[in-house]
């Protein structure tokens, strides 16, 4: 089981805006940035958000990141059908020993 | 343009150490950044397994660090990974990525190899 918890998985129509939730604690999101990578089936995952809400160049900007307290949430507008892919956030726990830690990725479903 | 290639063993023996190096072009390791390593079960989600700095520092995920190695080779711009006493649970595709960031809360992967399939089975 994930410390990040984000959704299973998320659907939505051409057009429509979608969000994917990712939800951690003080020890990793509060302190720390979350980065947000897409993986298309088959392919390596991209980095899509980094520092909570900084875009890549490259990556359009209806993709967008935000952080509030222990929770983060990517958003996609204007979704098209190649943004169907699995989605997983990220960040830095400080518990332990430390450890880079995913949550368990969202398949997001363009219907 | 930064370039990740993996290589090794497809399939390795349980009890054995899998190995797997990643080549790099494009940019030369010992310039800077940190590299690192994650898997992916099959049909599951992503682990990091741990992090070099070209310096040769390392970070290793609590849950494998008593058997994961990772080491660097600037002369030949690659760095490597081994994990020890292999089991099933460690069949996964593996990937290589350059980090940014220069302090831990700040990393993400900006760069990503393909990834290599690696079996644990007799």
């Amino acid at each position: 089981q994930s410390v990040l918890t984000q959704p299973p998985s998320t659907s939505g129509t051409p057009g429509q805006r979608v969000t994917i939730s990712c939800s951690g604690s003080s020890s990793n999101i509060e302190k720390n940035y979350v980065s947000w990578y897409q993986q298309l089936p088959g392919t390596a995952p991209k980095v899509l958000i980094y520092r909570n809400n900084q875009r890549p160049s490259g990556v359009p900007d209806r993709i967008s990141g935000s952080k509030s307290g222990t929770s983060a949430s990517l958003a996609i507008s204007g979704l098209r059908s190649e943004d169907e892919a699995d989605y997983y956030c990220a960040a830095w726990d400080d518990s332990l020993s430390g450890n880079v830690i995913f949550g368990g990725g969202t398949k997001l479903t363009v219907l | 343009q930064v370039q990740l290639q993996e290589s090794g063993p497809g399939l390795v023996k349980p009890s054995e150490t899998l190995s797997l190096t990643c080549s790099v072009s494009g940019y030369s390791i010992s310039s800077g950044y940190y590299w690192g390593w994650i898997r992916q079960p099959p049909g599951k989600g992503l682990e990091w397994i741990g992090t070099i700095y070209h310096s040769g520092s390392t970070y290793y995920n609590p849950s494998l660090k008593s058997r994961v190695t990772i080491s660097v080779d600037t002369s030949k711009n690659q760095f490597s990974l081994r994990v020890t006493s292999v089991t099933a649970a460690d069949t996964a595709v593996y990937y290589c990525a350059r980090q940014q960031g220069w302090l831990v809360r700040d990393w993400y992967f900006d760069f990503w190899g393909r990834g290599s399939l690696v079996t644990v089975s007799s």
